[in-house]
């Protein structure tokens, strides 16, 4: 079945610093990718998103680039700020279906520390 | 403004209690789900329905039940045979689609049984 694997957090960054956050998964075909972000107390929002292979989505400075090869979809950020501390969350909607829940990753936190 | 509401954002009830969480959605989407979080846990699936009158069980549905009378509205209750029903509960939908498409998720309630 489809799955999705996220780095274990948490992870601790100084403002400015780079972010990576690794995700990989697990599914027939071409599936649709997801990030979303989880700030403390609230629901979650999307971030960005990508529905084949090569696409990069990209938002508020975020960047994931869709690898069929790797079967990747790792999301960066060339400098955090203290506003970023969150729970990002990776997830794919498999091909063909439907309406069928997303699959989700575990979530990763993220801290950043001024 | 289109958007998932749920209600209320805090509740608290006495153990043995049955509890119903408020979902609604004016985004016309044909699919609600509805997710349970524990504390620096990722989201576990409880139920889902994909159209008015129809469901599914998720990972961990018993001790919940929910219904899907109308389109805009999937509530959730919180049964007493549901053993550690302390967590915070996210409501999402999604738009009725032959391709995949963004789950949208509203703001949680936070459940707290004493």
């Amino acid at each position: 079945g489809n799955s999705v694997t996220q780095m274990e957090g948490p992870v601790t960054l100084s403002e400015e610093a780079f972010l990576t956050i690794n995700c990989t998964y697990t599914a027939t075909g071409y599936p649709s990718l997801f990030w979303y972000v989880q700030y403390p107390g609230e629901g979650l929002q999307l971030l960005l998103k990508a529905t084949k292979a090569d696409d990069k989505g990209s938002n508020k400075g975020f960047e994931a680039t869709y690898r069929k090869e790797t079967t990747s979809f790792h999301l960066e950020k060339g400098s955090v700020q203290v506003s970023d501390s969150a729970v990002y969350f990776c997830a794919l909607s498999g091909v063909n279906s439907g309406n069928t829940p997303l699959v989700f990753g575990k979530g990763t936190r993220l801290s950043v520390i001024a | 403004d289109g958007g998932i509401t749920q209600s209320p954002k805090y509740l608290f009830r006495k153990e043995g209690q049955n509890v119903t969480l408020s979902c609604e959605q004016n985004l016309n989407h044909d699919a609600m789900y509805w997710y349970r979080q524990d504390p620096g846990q990722g989201l576990r699936l409880i139920y889902y329905s994909q159209i008015v009158n129809d469901f599914q069980k998720g990972d961990i549905a018993e001790g919940y039940s929910v219904s899907r009378e109308k389109k805009e509205s999937f509530p959730l209750t919180v049964t007493s045979a549901q053993k550690n029903p302390t967590a915070f509960y996210l409501c999402a939908s999604r738009r009725a689609s032959g391709s995949p498409d963004t789950q949208y998720f509203g703001p949680g309630t936070r459940l707290t049984v004493l």
